[in-house]
């Protein structure tokens, strides 16, 4: 079964740091790429960023809102992404995600997605 | 990257069509044929229903279609069924190589 499970979620102090796990299983990991997206408590949701595959030299990009604060970084020969989280706002309260992209080739649709794990900022 | 819009609300009886909206700029939009379609029902993960504009994932039903006019997108869905119910959200890759979500519709149906 093709499925990604997140992991690391909880409860952190304004100005403190998380790192946020994404196991997948059942297709060829290291092919893909990788997204994080977040959504608030009755909100939209909200693109945070993503690692490309080796073949595209890992590359990163990152939502505006956590430029500077946030790294995407993966581990191929275990199947899984991360999402490091510093500098911690209240506004980063949200279940993030991470979500495959669906082609080594040119397209934009995440086609796989984890259940979410659910992170809350707060003193 | 301002998020894409979308109106906040539709709504549409059983058997009619409804078209959801999702309006950029030539910076993610317009820029490329890149933009996919979620549906999210309450307390569950998004799923893709449709992506590059207009293309349906394997086992997602006909009735959703998506098309593109410059710097909008639309999302149709044809004879609403009650199951339709949900929060649809459209998406885009930008000229900057990130990605942006709209705001979000909630689909009633009636």
């Amino acid at each position: 079964e093709v499925q990604l499970v997140e992991s690391g979620g909880g409860l952190v102090q304004p100005g403190g740091s998380l790192k946020l796990s994404c196991v997948a299983s059942g297709f060829i990991f290291s092919d893909s790429t990788l997204h994080w997206v977040r959504q608030a408590s009755g909100k939209g949701l909200e693109w945070v960023g993503r690692i490309r595959n080796k073949v595209q030299g890992y590359a990163t990009a990152y939502g505006a809102s956590v430029k500077g604060r946030f790294t995407v970084s993966r581990d191929d020969s275990e199947n899984v992404a991360y999402l490091q989280m510093n500098s911690l706002e209240t506004a980063d309260t949200a279940v993030y995600y991470c979500a495959r992209l669906r082609s080594r080739s040119s397209t934009w649709g995440f086609d796989v997605w984890g259940q979410g794990t659910t992170v809350i900022v707060s003193s | 990257q301002s998020a894409l819009t979308q109106p906040a609300s539709v709504s549409g009886s059983p058997g009619q069509s409804v078209t959801i909206s999702c309006t950029g700029t030539s910076s993610d939009v317009g820029a490329y044929n890149y933009v996919s379609w979620y549906q999210q029902h309450p307390g569950k993960a998004p799923k893709l229903i449709i992506y590059d504009v207009s293309n349906r994932p394997s086992g997602v039903s006909y009735r959703f279609s998506g098309s593109k006019s410059g710097n909008t997108a639309s999302l149709t869905i044809s004879g609403l069924q009650a199951e339709d119910e949900a929060d649809y959200y459209c998406s885009s890759y930008t000229t900057s190589s990130t990605g942006v979500f709209g705001g979000g519709t909630k689909l009633t149906v009636l």
